[in-house]
């Protein structure tokens, strides 16, 4: 079975774009999940996506959004971007959502704010 | 607010040694505790405790929980460098589904 993807790895942008970045999860899997990966704050929730439906949401500025498809990618978007947006995201698959379950992790995005 | 505590925050050991990581959380709805090991990018999952003093074991590598004392520790016996990484606990809860991850343990094993 294929692995979590994200596209792109890198990604390099200024201050004021905008930039999405994709998931595509597990074959079979329904919830997505994205974390924001900075070296001062650890891995922070961004929000959590069940078909198609956001479950639930961290403390993160209405500049983070997100959707997911009826084949169960899932996109994260950061408007107006900030230098300290500058962080490595992770999104990581599950097959279902409200209860326990293993989180798969794809390899990230890289994205430089500058 | 829900929040998971992980220390200590690095370590540094000689190939050989045993070490302990802990993981104290607070979470309302508390579901299951995660552990992953985070090398260079993607954490990868280790074990997942959902019941208290019910020990995992993965080879060298071995969890329990502590649901009245609210931690868990994680276990590497006999370490080697390979097991130098970042690792990472985390609590799931119920209801929705929000996993709140700790800041991590750097481990660094000497040869």
């Amino acid at each position: 079975k294929a692995g979590v993807t994200q596209t792109p790895r890198y990604l390099i942008k200024t201050r004021g774009q905008q930039v999405t970045l994709s998931c595509s999860p597990i074959s079979g899997h329904r919830s997505v999940s994205w974390y924001q990966q900075t070296p001062g704050q650890g891995l922070q929730f961004l929000f959590e996506y069940f078909s198609e439906t956001q479950r639930n949401k961290g403390n993160f500025p209405g500049r983070f959004s997100g959707r997911q498809f009826s084949n169960s990618r899932s996109e994260m978007n950061v408007s107006t971007l900030e230098l300290g947006d500058s962080a490595l995201y992770l999104c990581a698959s599950s097959l279902t959502s409200g209860i326990p379950d293993t989180q798969y992790f794809g390899p990230g995005t890289r994205l430089t704010v500058l | 607010e829900d929040k998971v505590v992980q220390s200590p925050l690095s370590l540094v050991v000689h190939e050989g040694d045993t070490v302990t990581l802990n993981c104290s959380y607070e979470v309302t709805n508390f579901r299951s505790l995660l552990w992953y090991k985070q090398e260079k990018k993607a954490p990868t999952f280790l074990f997942m405790l959902t019941s208290s003093g019910i020990e995992k074991k993965s080879g060298r590598l071995s969890s329990i929980l502590d649901k009245k004392e609210l931690f868990s520790i994680l276990n590497i016996t006999a370490t080697q460098t390979g097991d130098s990484a970042i690792y990472l606990c985390a609590a799931q809860n119920t209801g929705g589904f929000k996993t709140i991850f700790g800041a991590g343990t750097r481990l660094f094993v000497k040869a």
